[in-house]
């Protein structure tokens, strides 16, 4: 089945720790986003990446970094964990022209102690 | 700055209709979409809405007024499975998604 996923679906983790959430889409996308869902609060973009090769930052970058080797894998990695990245992770991916949609992964669940 | 504002929390019953506003101020506009989101899932693509107007698609429509920075979804014939939250977001200048905080709708019977 075409899609998005994310691994792990849900992570306790101690602070200082390092971790890197999986994401990997099977539609050809061009484009990859990672946002970070909080309550209260919108969707805010993290990294992203519009082409296999580049990657950018968006509205919230510090404490994470990413990587897109090929055009299927954007993971997302947190150097040392914080309180304060402790969030609902979504990845997404779009094709990337001018008027597409962005189709969302299942999301990821980060608890940081 | 940027700004995505629509309403926390509404209410509606069962069969009747709601229109769900969001009202946006964004650097540049190319376009402005509204996701629907069911507690503890993904956003899912509702609609889109680059030019002035009306879009209908089934149950839900969608309305756009670039002059007046103003969009709202209209669910119609309501049922209980559309209860969830709804983001409205708009592409910036840059061709990110600047995202409104979402409105959560409950559905009584």
């Amino acid at each position: 089945i075409a899609g998005i996923t994310q691994a792990p679906t849900s992570q306790i983790l101690a602070a200082g720790r390092r971790m890197t959430l999986r994401c990997t889409q099977d539609m050809r996308h061009n484009a990859m986003y990672w946002y970070r869902q909080d309550l209260g609060l919108g969707l805010r973009l993290i990294h992203y990446s519009n082409t296999a090769g580049t990657t950018g930052k968006g509205e919230v970058p510090d404490g994470y970094s990413v990587s897109r080797a090929n055009t299927d894998d954007f993971p997302l990695t947190l150097a040392s964990a914080v309180p304060s990245q402790t969030s609902v992770y979504f990845c997404a991916s779009s094709s990337g022209l001018e008027t597409d949609t962005q189709y969302f992964g299942p999301g990821t669940r980060l608890t940081v102690l | 700055g940027q700004n995505i504002d629509q309403p926390t929390e509404m209410t509606a019953t069962e069969g009747a209709i709601v229109q769900i506003n969001c009202t946006y101020q964004t650097s540049g506009f190319n376009g402005l979409f509204w996701y629907q989101q069911h507690a503890g899932e993904a956003p899912t693509f509702l609609s889109y809405n680059v030019l002035d107007g009306l879009e209908e698609k089934g149950r839900f429509s969608s309305f756009l007024s670039r002059s007046k920075g103003y969009s709202y979804l209209l669910l119609k014939e309501l049922q209980m499975k559309d209860s969830a939250s709804y983001l409205c977001a708009v592409r910036d200048s840059n061709y990110q998604l600047i995202w409104g905080a979402g409105t959560k709708l409950i559905i009584k019977p």
